[in-house]
């Protein structure tokens, strides 16, 4: 079946340690997104790549950064954990982002703990 | 500007009997509307959306919603309820005169329980 694989499930992480969350996806997708989620509350989108033309969201934090090597894969780097950065971490793909009415496909997350 | 709304953070209802899950949106042109679930521990699943046409969307698992221009709302039902549809769900929206340069706007959720 054509998915939307994250590893890890699961990560844990000191303070201050960089930490890379990868996502792959195999429905050829041009849209790649990343959200963060905190506590079962509304999914907040960090940034998203469009083919190769990557799409920052104004408040997203510096400390935060995306990689998108081919249509498949994509990562997020954490540069500087904090505490506060302690969020499950949602990787979603989409179509077409020129129509606006295709819905998102979503991973299973990974679960960041940031000790 | 986009924005959606579900007023209820919890809805409780018992196996068998009809479920309702509330959304309301504003939007400046004609809206994009979507429905996803999520189980704990889960990404979110995609239910249904509306487009355009009829007002009445048939979703997966038997889910279904109904758009009201007049009320901007876009309410998820389901005839009878199922202990296995207790998950969180948000409805999102983007507004199609923005097209792809706004992206989706989530409500805050509603959980939902399904009491056996």
């Amino acid at each position: 079946d054509a998915m939307v694989i994250q590893n890890p499930r699961y990560q844990v992480t000191q303070f201050g340690k960089p930490v890379t969350l990868s996502c792959s996806q195999t429905l050829n997708h041009n849209v790649m997104y990343w959200y963060q989620q905190k506590s079962s509350q509304a999914p907040k989108l960090l940034f998203h790549y469009y083919d190769k033309d990557f799409n920052n969201e104004a408040d997203t934090p510096d400390n935060f950064q995306s990689r998108r090597p081919n249509t498949s894969f994509c990562f997020l780097d954490i540069r500087s954990p904090g505490l506060g950065d302690a969020a499950m971490y949602l990787c979603a793909t989409s179509r077409d982002r020129l129509a606006g009415y295709n819905e998102q496909f979503f991973g299973p997350g990974t679960r960041l703990t940031v000790l | 500007a986009q924005s959606v709304a579900q007023p209820e953070d919890q809805v409780n209802v018992a196996e068998g009997n009809p479920l309702t899950v509330k959304c309301t949106y504003s939007v400046s042109g004609n809206p994009y509307l979507f429905w996803y679930v999520q189980y704990p521990n889960r990404g979110l699943q995609f239910l249904l959306k509306y487009i355009t046409g009829d007002n009445l969307v048939k979703g997966s698992y038997g889910f279904e919603a109904e758009f009201n221009k007049s009320q901007t709302s876009f309410h998820l039902k389901k005839p009878s309820a199922l202990v296995s549809d207790s998950a969180l769900y948000f409805c999102a929206v983007r507004d199609e005169m923005w097209g792809s340069a706004r992206q989706l706007t989530f409500g805050s959720g509603t959980q939902l329980t399904v009491l056996p």
